[in-house]
């Protein structure tokens, strides 16, 4: 058990609708990353939020965004869901800004139909 | 051409065997090195990571770092079937842009090992 927390573990949707996923990160930890893991595309970096600003971008497409609250916890949401978009969604946390030493949750499987 | 090449597999291998999984990358800006290891439907765990180029070891498993060849290595020795996985190279660097700093990290595409009994 990493100690990083995600829900829901899975998700079955349709396209066009608007999902959110949640993730808690490990106690002191203040950066949370997002990726997205797909068979195709492998494990792909989203963005990273540090103590509740943005602080890096990856391939996040404008339909999806994220933002870190006061306790940490963040929340990435994605929006006019299409079937590419399905995938496991990971979130990560790590102490510092350099994503050194990240640890993993368990995901969230999004099934888009 | 992808800054991060893993070598695809899949690999099988009996029990006992001395595994090898590598990637190479394009980037002479990355600055630390990891592997994972992800088991089915799980997220990815962290084995090791090092900083600089030589050879690092912990129990069975050794990360090698060659920044010269822009090479990295994991090998596991003494194989199990619990080491059945995927393993994903990992690689960053620190970025200082704009005014503010944060690092960025670079996967491979996974490589899949199975150890049969």
């Amino acid at each position: 058990d990493s100690g990083v927390t995600q829900t829901p573990k899975h998700l079955i949707t349709a396209t066009g609708q608007r999902v959110t996923l949640r993730c808690s990160p490990r106690s002191g930890d203040l950066s949370v990353y997002w990726y997205q893991q797909s068979l195709d595309q492998g494990l792909q970096f989203l963005i990273q939020y540090y103590n509740g600003e943005e602080r890096a971008k990856g391939n996040i497409l404008e339909r999806f965004s994220a933002q870190q609250f006061p306790d940490l916890h963040s929340e990435l949401n994605l929006s006019s869901l299409e079937l590419g978009d399905s995938a496991l969604y990971f979130c990560a946390s790590s102490t510092g800004l350099a994503q050194e030493t990240q640890y993993f949750g368990p995901g969230t499987r999004l099934l888009v139909l | 051409q992808k800054e991060v090449e893993q070598d695809p597999g899949p690999l099988s291998v009996p029990e006992g065997a001395i595994v090898s999984l590598n990637c190479t990358y394009s980037n002479s800006a990355f600055q630390y090195f990891m592997w994972y290891r992800q088991y089915s439907r799980k997220g990815p765990e962290l084995l090791m990571y090092t900083y600089s180029s030589g050879n690092k070891e912990d129990g069975r498993f050794t990360a090698q770092v060659d920044k010269s060849s822009k090479y990295i290595s994991l090998f596991i020795r003494d194989s199990q079937p619990s080491d059945s996985a995927t393993y994903l190279c990992a690689m960053g660097s620190f970025i200082n842009a704009g005014g503010t700093s944060y690092g960025k990290l670079t996967f491979g595409q996974g490589t899949i090992l199975t150890v049969h009994p």
